[in-house]
């Protein structure tokens, strides 16, 4: 079965400092997708960033990028310039090629501290 | 676009009462998702739609949840009865594709209080 473990319950960063979120996955597939969500107190989901296990290069979307290493099956998320917008749980997830079904990791609770 | 609609936003229930929950998807989006998130968890999957068809209830507890989503389109979940352990936030989300790099969009979410 696919699981997704994150590590840290809790962090917290300066504004405008960078803060990195740790994710690992266990799975036997070769061809699925990861995703990072952003769940502000109003809890709506929110996209922040995906990557494609078949591409090498590292996801970006502005301040958040990710540092993804297939073998160690690890996903971690880098947020530059930390703003206070930025405070929320972040979940890391999982889905396999043709499934989509999306499994989720516990959460990250990231606070931004002014 | 308009985003996933659900309601109602809070609920409380007493135990053994029945309680029902309904999610408007995105316009054109075929696959419907209802998750359940347990305080300070993940969501974890309940039942997932592929237009009117049941694709995955392996994680519903059909003894007390069932849910539909008829023409296609809208959804409801409904508990009964309910239990303490149901408090939780139930998220639907709905998404086009039923393959490849699939982008789910979630609801608000409702908000269900058992005493």
């Amino acid at each position: 079965a696919q699981t997704v473990t994150q590590s840290q319950p809790e962090m917290s960063v300066q504004e405008a400092e960078t803060v990195t979120l740790s994710c690992t996955y266990d799975t036997s597939e070769s061809d699925y997708y990861l995703f990072w969500y952003k769940q502000p107190p109003s809890r709506q989901m929110i996209l922040v960033i995906r990557q494609e296990a078949y591409k090498q290069q590292n996801a970006t979307e502005n301040r958040f990028s990710v540092n993804f290493q297939k073998a160690a099956k690890s996903f971690s998320l880098k947020i530059s310039d930390s703003q206070l917008g930025d405070a929320a749980m972040y979940f890391c997830a999982y889905t396999v090629q043709g499934a989509q079904k999306l499994v989720f990791g516990q959460g990250t609770r990231l606070t931004i501290n002014p | 676009e308009a985003g996933v609609a659900q309601s109602p936003r809070y609920k409380i229930i007493e135990k053994r009462q029945s309680v029902a929950f309904w999610c408007n998807p995105i316009s054109g989006h075929a696959t419907l998702y209802w998750y359940q998130q347990i305080l300070g968890q993940g969501p974890k999957l309940l039942i997932q739609f592929q237009n009117n068809g049941v694709v995955d209830d392996s994680q519903l507890p059909k003894d007390r949840f069932s849910a539909e989503r008829l023409k296609g389109v809208d959804s409801t979940l409904k508990i009964q009865p309910a239990k303490l352990e149901d408090s939780a936030v139930y998220l639907c989300a709905s998404s086009k594709r039923s393959t490849g790099a699939n982008v789910l969009t979630f609801g608000a979410g409702s908000r269900l209080t058992v005493l």
